[in-house]
C-alpha cells in the first residue's frame, strides 16, 4: 500500500535549526515534494527532489534518499512566521500526489 | 507560477443540496486536480480534471457525488452533490507547472449543516 509518515508535531525556538523527517512506501516514485501550510491557508510549494541528495533554497533545504525511502526538510534560522504545517508528498507512478498527514511546527521566542 | 482563483471562498450549505466550486487559472495548464482537506487532516486527491474528457477519480470518490467539468485549459468546476455534514471540508484545486510541481488555489471552505 501507499504510506507516508512524518511526525505529528515539533517545537523549536527562534534562530534554531529544525529537521522534519518523512519516510515513504509507495508503489512507484516520481518525485518528493514539501509544502508549507499556514492555518486557514492553502499549501505553498517549498521544494522538489527527484534525485538523491540535498537541494538548498535559502533557509530551507530538502534531502532525499530513494534507496531508504526517506526525506527531510531542514529549516535554518527559524522565525516565528515559520510556525505552520509542513506536508511531505510523493508522486507515485502517475501525476497524483500522495500526502502525509503533515507536521505542525511551533516556533517560540 | 500561475495565479489560481477559486469561487466561492467559503459557503454554508444545507444537507441535501449541491454546491459547484469554480477554479480559474490565468494561463493554460494541461493538468488540473481537485483535493479535499478534512478538518485536521492532510490533503486527499479526489480526481484529475481532464480537458475534453471525463475526470479520473481516485479510489473512494465517484462521479455521481463529485461531478467535474473541464471545458478548457484554464477552468474547471467541482460539484459536491447531495451534501451531508461529512462533506464539510476545504476543497482545493491545483495545477501542475514546471518540474511537474503542483500549485494550489486558495481553497473553498465548505460547512454543511
Amino acid at each position: 500500500g501507499q504510506n507516508i509518515d512524518q511526525p505529528t508535531e515539533m517545537t523549536a525556538t527562534e534562530g534554531a535549526i529544525v529537521q522534519i523527517n518523512c519516510t515513504y512506501q509507495t508503489s512507484g516514485f516520481n518525485g518528493l515534494f514539501w509544502y508549507q501550510q499556514h492555518a486557514g491557508e492553502a499549501p505553498t510549494f517549498l521544494s522538489y527532489n527527484v534525485l538523491d541528495g540535498l537541494e538548498e533554497k535559502g533557509r530551507f533545504s530538502s534531502f532525499l534518499s530513494r534507496s531508504k525511502g526517506y526525506s527531510y526538510l531542514l529549516l535554518k534560522e527559524l522565525q516565528m512566521k515559520d510556525s505552520a504545517s509542513y506536508l511531505c508528498a510523493v508522486r507515485d507512478r502517475g501525476t497524483a500526489l500522495i500526502f502525509g498527514k503533515g507536521t505542525t511546527l511551533s516556533v517560540s521566542s | 507560477s500561475a495565479v489560481i482563483s477559486q469561487k466561492p471562498s467559503r459557503d454554508i450549505c444545507q444537507r441535501g443540496t449541491s454546491l459547484t466550486i469554480q477554479c480559474q487559472v490565468d494561463s493554460q495548464v494541461t493538468m488540473m486536480f481537485w483535493y479535499r482537506q478534512q478538518p485536521g487532516q492532510s490533503l486527499t486527491l479526489i480526481a484529475t480534471a481532464n480537458q475534453g474528457s471525463e475526470a479520473t477519480y481516485e479510489s473512494g470518490f465517484v462521479i455521481d457525488k463529485f461531478p467535474i467539468s473541464r471545458p478548457n485549459l484554464t477552468f474547471s468546476t467541482l460539484t459536491v452533490s447531495n451534501m451531508s455534514p461529512e462533506d464539510s471540508s476545504i476543497y482545493l484545486c491545483s495545477v501542475e507547472e514546471q518540474q511537474e510541481t503542483q500549485y494550489f488555489g486558495p481553497g473553498t471552505r465548505l460547512l454543511v449543516l
